[in-house]
């Protein structure tokens, strides 16, 4: 089955650097690959996904890049705000699996002030 | 936007005992699936449905039963609690066609 590695577990940066988190996943069959955060005491949001047909996405300070070839996915997040402190996961998922979506471990990113 | 309940928020048992934590939601999405957050070991599928009627094992499903009678309803049991199932359970549902998952609320489970 699919297994998701997640790296790094945490990753504190001063506010107004980028934090980049990075995800390796097994399975060459996945295709859809979403990006999670999560604040303390509250559930996993989606933030941002990307398909593998394409090999860069962007939401205002936060993208996404894809490396089907070596099967790497990348959470970049720019001018980073106290606001970013949270836990971001990645995931990914195939269209025949009935949407099973697979996690990483997640990184607890700190926004230093 | 999708709305999804789960029911209790919060719930202490004892090594033993039994207990059914409830997802619903509220408009009329087909598939919904079961979650357990452990520290450093992200979300874990439990078990998930793709319609009413049907349910599907995830990646860890030993310990627990799901049914989905009634298509806005998901339910999962636990018939004798463990101490490795204290947990933070979270309830998801596919919003669309294009795989995003929108989660419930969660419940913090503790087995004494």
């Amino acid at each position: 089955g699919e297994n998701v590695e997640q790296h790094p577990s945490t990753l504190s940066v001063q506010e107004g650097d980028s934090a980049v988190i990075k995800c390796t996943y097994s399975d060459s069959a996945s295709n859809y690959f979403p990006w999670y955060k999560q604040e303390l005491g509250k559930r996993p949001q989606l933030i941002i996904d990307i398909r593998s047909n394409v090999g860069e996405k962007k939401d205002q300070r936060i993208a996404v890049t894809l490396n089907k070839t070596a099967k790497h996915f990348s959470l970049h997040i720019t001018e980073t705000q106290p606001e970013d402190s949270a836990v971001y996961f990645c995931a990914a998922s195939k269209d025949s699996s009935a949407s099973k979506i697979i996690f990483g471990s997640g990184t607890r990113l700190s926004i230093r002030p | 936007n999708a709305g999804v309940t789960q029911t209790p928020k919060f719930r202490v048992l004892k090594t033993g005992q039994s207990m059914t934590l409830l997802c619903a939601q509220d408009m009329n999405h087909e598939y919904m699936y079961w979650y357990r957050q452990d520290p450093g070991m992200g979300l874990r599928l439990i078990h998930y449905s793709v319609g009413e009627g049907t349910t599907a094992k995830g990646e860890v499903p030993d310990g627990y039963n799901v049914s989905r009678l009634k298509k806005q309803n998901f339910l999962l049991g636990l018939e004798s609690a463990a101490p490795s199932q204290t947990s933070v359970y979270f309830c998801a549902i596919r919003t669309g066609a294009q795989d995003e998952q929108f989660f419930g609320p969660g419940t913090r489970l503790t087995v004494l």
